[in-house]
């Protein structure tokens, strides 16, 4: 059974960078592609962008400029970072498995950007 | 961008009623649309992919349909597991895969 967890600080001050890594668990980050999708308080499901095993990426285009996912093979890891945040990226930040659809999910993490 | 909207915002039904759920696409996903419910503190779980598949695991009682730009899906008995938010989304032009804006189930 595929499991995911977040990690990372739950407070991030404004125009600094959110950095999140999920650990996948129960299989190989390199047999599938990898997902960040964020979810506002209150409001709906927003995806971020995507990874493989091989680094090859792509972001969601309002987000393009200030974000990057990353993966570390030998620790069965992708990881998130936001730049220049506000508090528009106040939200639950989900990693899942998949690109298309999404089968598995982590529990979720809130960041929360206040100074 | 690909708009998904989803219709009725918020749906009250009593246990053991069928409950059917809209969604719509602002332009043809042909049939890469998948269906998620999501109870509240939870992240979400895929339930129907390719408009009509149900994910492993999931009951009988839910089935979808449709394609091009409207989809449906339907819950035939609802269970008190059951109420939840449901979330539509594509997959078809990239990027972005975007979501609906969901439809609550509540309790009548």
């Amino acid at each position: 059974q595929v499991q995911l967890q977040e990690s990372g600080p739950g407070l991030v001050k404004p125009s600094e960078t959110l950095s999140l890594t999920c650990t996948v668990s129960g299989g190989s980050i390199s047999s599938s592609y990898w997902s960040w999708i964020r979810q506002p308080p209150g409001k709906g499901l927003e995806w971020i962008g995507y990874i493989n095993y091989s680094g090859s990426s792509n972001y969601i285009p309002s987000l393009k400029s200030r974000v990057a996912i990353s993966v570390d093979t030998s620790k069965n890891q992708f990881s998130l970072k936001l730049t220049s945040v506000t508090a528009a990226d106040t939200a639950v930040y989900y990693c899942a498995r998949g690109v298309t659809t999404f089968d598995y999910w982590g529990q979720g993490t809130l960041v929360t950007v206040s100074s | 961008e690909i708009v998904m909207t989803q219709s009725p915002a918020t749906l009250s039904v009593s246990p053991g009623e069928r409950a059917t759920l809209s969604c719509r696409a602002s332009q043809s996903v042909s049939s890469n649309l998948a269906w998620y419910q999501q109870k509240p503190g939870q992240a979400p779980r895929l339930l129907i992919y390719g408009a009509s598949t149900r994910a492993t695991g999931i009951p009988a009682r839910f089935s979808g349909s449709g394609s091009g730009t409207e989809f449906t899906l339907t819950i035939s008995s609802l269970q008190s597991e059951d109420f939840a938010v449901y979330y539509c989304q594509h997959y078809n032009n990239w990027p972005p895969f975007t979501f609906g804006p969901g439809t609550k189930v509540d309790i009548k």
